[in-house]
């Protein structure tokens, strides 16, 4: 069974530039969540793709989008970047069929804006 | 509002000695699920136990246990027999509804350090 994937790892960018986030779910997941933690706080929600539609949005500006594929997978894009981007960026899938709704996380993009 | 409030910024505890970390929450919906996550160093969260609304009794994983107060709203996690590899950012997050909709937050985490 793969696990949740991201990429890049790490990444540098400069105030006002865009950046792309990948994240592939995993194996038989369906819905992929984005969450941003910054450096000593608890991760806080972005947004929530489920078919290939957003269902869920925490309280961020609409700079930051994002996509599912018809594979699951996802993209976090974030568009004229602030310093306060800077920030470990966290996928997490999950089954629809799982009631819990237990979060199966990847170990994270960190990115640091200049 | 905070829905979820971790009052413990740092917990430190003997190895091989029980812990207890602490969490509240505030919901009004009545179906909603509470989880607890380990963060390490590495940055990649861990499931560790999940108590449903509606579970009578607590939950238990190996050294983990929830202790559930649902009319107090308090889901604090136990940990025993203490180990070094413990020694992580520890999240309580909150699944509010079922279906498709639902979203999960989290506390501000409480980071514990094991002492030899």
């Amino acid at each position: 069974e793969t696990g949740v994937t991201q990429s890049p790892t790490h990444l540098i960018k400069t105030r006002g530039q865009q950046v792309t986030l990948r994240c592939s779910s995993q194996s038989g997941h369906n819905t992929v969540s984005w969450y941003q933690q910054a450096l000593g706080q608890g991760p806080q929600f972005i947004f929530q793709y489920y078919r290939e539609e957003e269902n869920g949005r925490g309280n961020f500006p609409p700079r930051f989008s994002g996509l599912q594929f018809p594979n699951y997978s996802s993209e976090l894009n974030v568009n004229a970047l602030e310093l306060d981007d800077s920030a470990l960026y966290l996928c997490a899938s999950r089954s629809m069929a799982d009631n819990t709704g237990e979060l199966f996380f990847g170990e994270g993009s960190r990115l640091t804006v200049l | 509002a905070q829905k979820i409030t971790q009052t413990q910024p740092g917990m430190f505890v003997q190895e091989k000695e029980a812990v207890t970390l602490d969490c509240t929450y505030d919901t009004s919906d009545p179906s909603y699920g509470l989880f607890w996550y380990k963060q390490p160093s590495s940055g990649e969260m861990i499931f560790l136990i999940y108590q449903g609304s509606y579970d009578q009794q607590n939950a238990t994983e190996g050294r983990y246990s929830l202790n559930f107060q649902k009319a107090r709203k308090s889901a604090n996690l136990v940990i025993s027999a203490s180990q070094l590899g413990d020694s992580a950012m520890y999240f309580c997050a909150m699944r509010e509804g079922m279906g498709g909709g639902f979203k999960t937050i989290f506390g501000a985490g409480t980071r514990l350090f094991v002492k030899a």
